[in-house]
């Protein structure tokens, strides 16, 4: 099975940009992986923030934009504020079968 | 408003089985694929398994194969996940969630989650 691979952890400063990426190990992340992100705050349940790429639902605030770049899915927050501290998980869909990222843990400090 | 409230969640002992039920409203639950991803105590998140909207189709992870079954009732407008032969490390919070179509086995909207404990 296809290994989903993200930042363990990264730091962004309030206000500032930050990006996470998604890679899988049988090569570039395309259209047809069918990216996704979620958004896991401490004893809560996952949110789904971007959905095919780059795709956002009413919830999703304006700060969060998903692409794909240099082979690899992201997840960009631009103007990051204290609530978007937490875990972070993102999907491919591979050879039929669904696979999560270990995710990235986001600290705004 | 879709909803979805899991249930069933329980202790139990290795090999021992469990049903979990999901309870869906504010959308028609036929029309959408359903899945169920689980999050053992202090690690990501992983799939489990998936069942197209018609029930039609059903797809599992290799961790699960063979030992749980996902079923659902649109007359209930509930999701099933029937869990056999329990072990360990299946210990976790199990969350339901929505497809965005009918085929869709990528969860979209979540339910709150159901714990599950294997132990003797």
């Amino acid at each position: 099975q296809a290994v989903v691979t993200q930042e363990p952890s990264l730091t962004v400063s309030p206000g500032g940009t930050v990006t996470l990426t998604c890679g899988s190990s049988t090569g570039a992340v395309t259209s047809g992986h069918y990216p996704y992100w979620f958004q896991q705050k401490p004893g809560q349940a996952p949110r789904t923030l971007i959905h095919d790429i780059s795709n956002k639902h009413s919830w999703t605030p304006a700060r969060f934009s998903g692409s794909l770049l240099g082979g690899k899915a992201a997840l960009t927050l631009s103007g990051a504020q204290p609530e978007d501290e937490a875990e972070y998980y993102c999907l491919l869909f591979q050879s039929g079968v669904v696979v999560f990222g270990g995710g990235t843990k986001l600290t705004v400090l | 408003e879709v909803q979805l409230l899991e249930s069933g969640g329980d202790l139990v002992q290795p090999g021992e089985s469990l049903r979990l039920s999901c309870a869906a409203s504010g959308f028609t639950f036929s029309s959408y694929g359903m899945s169920w991803v689980r999050q053992a105590p202090g690690k990501g998140l992983e799939w489990v398994s998936a069942i197209s909207g018609s029930g039609g189709s059903t797809y599992y992870a290799d961790s699960v194969k063979g030992r749980f079954t996902i079923s659902r009732d649109s007359s209930k407008n509930t999701l099933y996940l029937q869990m056999n032969s329990l072990r360990a490390d299946d210990t976790a919070v199990y969350y339901c969630a929505k497809g965005l179509g009918p085929s869709a086995i990528i969860p979209d909207n979540w339910g709150l989650g159901t714990l599950v404990t294997v132990s003797s």
